[in-house]
């Protein structure tokens, strides 16, 4: 089935370094669209930074991501993590045109002074 | 403009009890979904509807959760004979198209003693 993997539970970080957090997936759908999301405490999830071009980089607050198929990934990056970077993120797969997405377990970045 | 409202945002219930869930989507979304979040599984997919009808509630536990959308302005899930694993914090999301851009609610914790 399809399946989001996120590596780190917990991503800890001195502000102003840089930041990477990964993402990687397994569908057999052909059509797939990519998307950040990020969680402030006691906040809504909200799109960070979506994606279905091969290759493409997104760019947004910041933060980007380039969407790999060859190698089912799809990590975040950002050169200089600031404090109020500090959230949960999910990544998430939606497939088929379908408006429905599988997320990650989730990772918390933990940007400290 | 109001985003995706979800009512009570916390609920305390006793084992076996029943509890019921609210969600008001964004006017004009024609999607609506619902997700459980806790730390262990993440952001899970329970169920969605498009334009009111039920599309895929393939994530539902089959045999004490239920959800509807009686008209484009209200979701409810219910969970009948309510169990401590169903303490978690469910949210709502509507989107106005298929390309998985979702607009959460800030969730309602629910908590089984």
């Amino acid at each position: 089935g399809d399946s989001v993997t996120q590596t780190e539970g917990l991503v800890t970080v001195t502000e102003g370094l840089p930041v990477k957090l990964n993402c990687t997936y397994q569908t057999t759908y052909l059509t797939i669209a990519f998307f950040w999301y990020v969680q402030y405490l006691n906040e809504a999830p909200q799109v960070l930074l979506k994606s279905s071009t091969d290759n493409k980089r997104t760019e947004h607050q910041g933060f980007h991501a380039t969407l790999h198929k060859s190698s089912s990934s799809f990590h975040l990056q950002k050169s200089s993590a600031q404090l109020s970077d500090s959230a949960l993120y999910y990544c998430a797969l939606g497939t088929g045109n379908t408006g429905k997405l599988i997320f990650g377990l989730g990772t918390t970045l933990q940007v400290q002074p | 403009n109001a985003g995706v409202i979800q009512t009570p945002r916390h609920k305390v219930t006793g084992k076996g009890q029943e509890a019921t869930l609210w969600c008001e989507p964004i006017s004009g979304h024609s999607a609506v979904f619902w997700y459980r979040q806790t730390i262990v599984q993440g952001l899970e997919f329970l169920t969605y509807f498009r334009n009111q009808a039920p599309i895929d509630d393939s994530g539902m536990p089959k045999e004490r959760f239920s959800a509807q959308m009686p008209n484009q302005s209200h979701s409810t899930l219910k969970i009948q004979s309510t169990q401590p694993q169903d303490s978690a914090v469910y949210l709502c999301a509507s989107s106005w198209d298929n390309t998985g851009q979702l607009y959460f609610g800030e969730g309602s914790k629910l908590t089984v003693l």
